[in-house]
This record gives structure tokens, C-alpha cells and sequence, in this order.
């Protein structure tokens, strides 16, 4: 089983509509949750840090189910600069796995 | 806005060459890494640095890697005798806190290495 293991996409979604993404990962002593974004052959991003509590950053959801070992990440009201490769990160320690990413388009 | 520099943007070797990759992180930054990411492919780990030693690495971080912290602000990465599988973006990052107390790693643009 991947570390990390996400959906590639590409997710190809109109306009306004709500997108979710999700993310496995496989060391249940994982510590840290993250999703970043890249932007094509740019550097990645931090989008949030997830909680387990679930947390919220205006069109933007994140939720993290430990015993499931399971983060997802909900876009509400998706705009045309959403599109981009969502990344999904777990941390244990100073080491940080990234997912392979989630290709989103946002088309007009 | 403070951000970690990466030099050079792009660089083009002959396999079997010494590359080093510099970095400047973020001033207050207490640690320090470095990522890498294959055309296409995911962002990989290569190792992290805090306190002037390396904490943890990759088996990606093999004998040919080295890291170095050569005075207050540089942050160096050097392949001793690339191959051609060494081509790849590579990244520095940097953060004030530890992962596990959620610290948020701030990327540089990447240095692109081109083995030929």
C-alpha cells in the first residue's frame, strides 16, 4: 500500500460546482495532515493544515478520519484559479510524504 | 513577504558531474529540507536539517547526496557524480516549527537539474 495514495484526476468540473477530493495514507502514526496545492511546474503551496476536528478556510473543508486513515478536502463555489494539483501531505516527524496529487480544472 | 531563494533556476551537467544547489531559507527558520520531484511525478522527500545536522533522510539520500549549512543563511545540496536519473526539480523548504507541531513548510521556486 502507497504511503500516500490519492486519485489523480483529472477532476474536470464547471464553474461554481462543489468538488471533494480524497487521500488514504498508510502509517496510523502519522502526526501532521496537510493539503498543499501546485500550480503547473511551480512549487507547491500550503492550501490548510487539517485537524482532526475538521476545519474550514472560507470555499475550502478539510477533514482528516484517523481511524479510517482518510483526509478529504471539499471545494465549495470552485472558481477558474482553483484549477491546479491538490496535494495531499502527511507528516511524522520532520519527514512529510506527499501524495502523488489530484489534478482539478475549473472550465468557464 | 519573506521567502526561501533557490539558485540556480536551471542547470544543464554532464552525468558524472559534481552539482551543488544553494538555498537561502527563511531567515527565522529553524528547519530546513530539501524535496525533489521528477518530471510528472510526486514531490519526494530527501532529507531534513535542524540544529547543523541532518534529522532524517530518504533511502533516495544515498552517499552520492550531501547537505551543508556553510554559514548563517546558505543551505546546500550536492550530488557528487550525477546520473541521469538525477534529473529532476529539486526543492528547499523551510519552516519555524517542527511538522509534527503542524509548521508549514515554505517552498522555493525548485532549481531544475538537466543530466545529460
Amino acid at each position: 500500500r502507497k504511503e500516500v495514495e490519492q486519485d489523480p484526476g483529472p477532476f474536470n468540473v464547471p464553474e461554481g460546482a462543489t468538488v471533494a477530493f480524497n487521500c488514504t495514507y498508510s502509517n496510523s502514526a502519522s502526526q501532521s495532515f496537510f493539503w498543499y496545492r501546485q500550480d503547473c511546474r511551480k512549487e507547491p503551496k500550503l492550501l490548510m493544515s487539517v485537524y482532526s476536528s475538521g476545519n474550514e478556510d472560507g470555499r475550502f473543508t478539510a477533514q482528516l478520519n484517523r481511524a479510517s486513515q482518510y483526509i478529504s478536502l471539499l471545494i465549495r463555489d470552485s472558481k477558474l484559479s482553483d484549477s491546479a494539483t491538490y496535494l495531499c501531505v502527511v507528516g511524522k516527524g520532520q519527514k512529510v510524504t506527499f501524495g502523488t496529487g489530484t489534478k482539478l480544472q475549473v472550465i468557464p | 513577504e519573506p521567502e526561501v531563494t533557490q539558485t540556480p533556476s536551471h542547470q544543464v551537467t554532464q552525468m558524472g558531474q559534481e552539482v551543488i544547489l544553494r538555498c537561502v531559507p527563511i531567515s527565522n527558520h529553524l528547519y530546513f529540507y530539501w524535496y525533489r520531484q521528477i518530471l510528472g511525478q510526486k514531490v519526494e522527500f530527501l532529507v531534513s536539517f535542524y540544529n547543523n545536522e541532518i534529522s532524517e533522510k530518504s533511502e533516495i539520500f544515498d552517499d552520492q547526496f550531501s547537505v551543508e549549512r556553510p554559514d548563517g543563511s546558505n543551505f546546500t545540496l550536492k550530488i557528487r557524480s550525477t546520473k541521469l536519473e538525477d534529473s529532476a526539480m529539486y526543492f528547499c523548504a523551510s519552516s519555524e516549527a517542527l511538522q509534527g507541531a503542524g509548521g508549514e513548510l515554505f517552498f522555493g521556486e525548485g532549481s531544475r537539474l538537466t543530466v545529460l
